[in-house]
């Protein structure tokens, strides 16, 4: 079965520092591995993913990730905070030698950016 | 290109009634996923649609539904509604299978509340 988990319930950062929000998952096979991230009252937005090739994946806003295979992790990172970042943050991930075809969310992670 | 669209954005029932939410993916995509995202549960996983077709379902009991229309247009059903059922429900849209390696584009949900 694929699972992934977010450590943190919450992030704090100061704006202009950098962020890392973490994330771990379980597979049996090589996996799909996807960042996703709600403001209040809106769906989820596509951040980045990592499907294969480069370990270091960019995306929108500023936001990279970072594929371990050998810690099994994927965390979110940017090299400098912002206010407007603040928002609830997803991981999640597909298990390719899984019959099942669906994703799998973590729990989420609140990050909160203050000045 | 629009976005996904989801009607109706609000909705307030009372115990025992029965729902029916709509979401229209963006133009070209073939699969609609619907997941229920609640404070104690996080986001899970209900059902997806491609061409029609149920290709995954979750751990949810028979009251919820769903089907997909030929113009991928889909629709969610609850019947027999639980205090438990209130939360957002969110459909997102891609253009293969939602276990693939496209993103999913999220509508803004619907927020359901059963009274």
């Amino acid at each position: 079965a694929q699972s992934v988990a977010q450590p943190e319930d919450q992030v704090n950062v100061a704006e202009g520092n950098p962020l890392t929000v973490k994330c771990t998952y379980s597979v049996s096979g090589n996996p799909y591995l996807f960042w996703y991230v709600q403001y209040p009252n809106r769906g989820l937005q596509f951040l980045l993913k990592y499907i294969t090739g480069d370990n270091l994946v960019k995306g929108s806003y500023g936001f990279e990730a970072e594929f371990n295979k050998s810690q099994t992790s994927f965390h979110l990172k940017k090299p400098s905070a912002l206010v407007s970042d603040s928002a609830l943050y997803f991981c999640a991930v597909r298990d390719l030698s899984g019959t099942a075809s669906k994703l799998t969310f973590g729990t989420g992670t609140r990050l909160q950016v203050t000045l | 290109k629009a976005g996904v669209t989801q009607t109706p954005r609000y909705l307030i029932k009372t115990r025992g009634q029965q729902v029916t939410l709509s979401c229209s993916p963006i133009s070209g995509h073939r699969s609609v996923s619907w997941y229920q995202q609640t404070p104690g549960q996080g986001l899970q996983f209900l059902f997806e649609y491609f061409s029609e077709t149920q290709r995954n379902k979750g751990n949810f009991p028979g009251r919820f539904s769903g089907r997909q229309f030929s113009n991928s247009r889909s629709e969610m059903n609850v019947s027999t509604l639980e205090l438990g059922d209130s939360a957002l429900y969110l459909c997102a849209s891609s253009f293969r299978l939602a276990g693939g390696p496209d993103e999913q584009f999220f509508g803004p949900g619907t927020r359901l509340t059963v009274l």
